[in-house]
């Protein structure tokens, strides 16, 4: 059974950078895509970057280009979201997901909160 | 963009009972679109996929039909569990899927 585990999750000024991971256990990680999707409180889900199962090709929503970079560790069954220059925006629950086009597996999210 | 408009916005019905809820996409997605259940503090779960493809462990309850713009998620007879909000989600337009604004089914 696929298991993700989000973390990372913090309060975090405008303008500042926060790190976020998910393990993922239960299944072949590398040949998987990867994805986060976001959920501002209250509000629907917005799909927010993705990743192929080798790394190699990245994607990402035009609100995050440039400010949010995915990765990924295959060695480590990890995933992973930087991102940089948050606006208040950016406020949601992060989810890590497993797969490319629609999303089969979810973990339990991590709270990013961008506020002064 | 593709803009996908879910309705009703809340459904409301009793334990039982059929319920049908819709999806609609501002052009084509083909039947590049899946459907999830969120329960109030847990994360989304993937129902349907490939508009009428059963996701591993669902129940045969629910059911999705349609292609190209319209879109029906149905739910034959509401259990318990089942009061919760869905959304549609298309990946026509991979990598840029978008989700529909949410259909909360609550109890009658």
């Amino acid at each position: 059974e696929p298991q993700l585990v989000e973390s990372g999750g913090a309060l975090v000024q405008p303008g500042g950078s926060l790190r976020l991971s998910c393990a993922a256990s239960g299944f072949i990680f590398s040949s998987y895509g990867m994805s986060w999707v976001r959920q501002a409180p209250g509000k629907g889900l917005e799909w927010v970057s993705t990743i192929s199962g080798s790394g190699g090709t990245t994607y990402y929503a035009d609100s995050v280009k440039v400010r949010f970079t995915i990765s990924r560790d295959n060695s480590n069954n990890s995933l992973y979201l930087q991102m940089n220059r948050l606006r208040a925006e950016d406020t949601a629950v992060y989810y890590c997901a497993k797969g490319l086009q629609y999303f089969d597996n979810w973990g339990q999210g991590t709270l990013v909160t961008v506020s002064s | 963009e593709i803009v996908m408009t879910q309705s009703p916005a809340t459904l409301s019905v009793s334990p039982g009972e059929r319920a049908t809820l819709s999806c609609r996409a501002s052009q084509s997605v083909s039947s590049n679109l899946a459907w999830y259940q969120q329960k109030p503090g847990q994360a989304p779960r993937l129902l349907i996929f490939g508009a009428s493809t059963r996701a591993t462990g669902i129940p045969g309850r629910f059911s999705g039909s349609g292609s190209g713009t319209e879109f029906t998620l149905t739910i034959s007879s509401l259990q318990s569990e089942d009061f919760a909000i869905y959304y549609c989600q298309q990946y026509n337009d991979w990598p840029s899927g978008t989700f529909g604004q949410g259909t909360k089914v609550e109890i009658k």
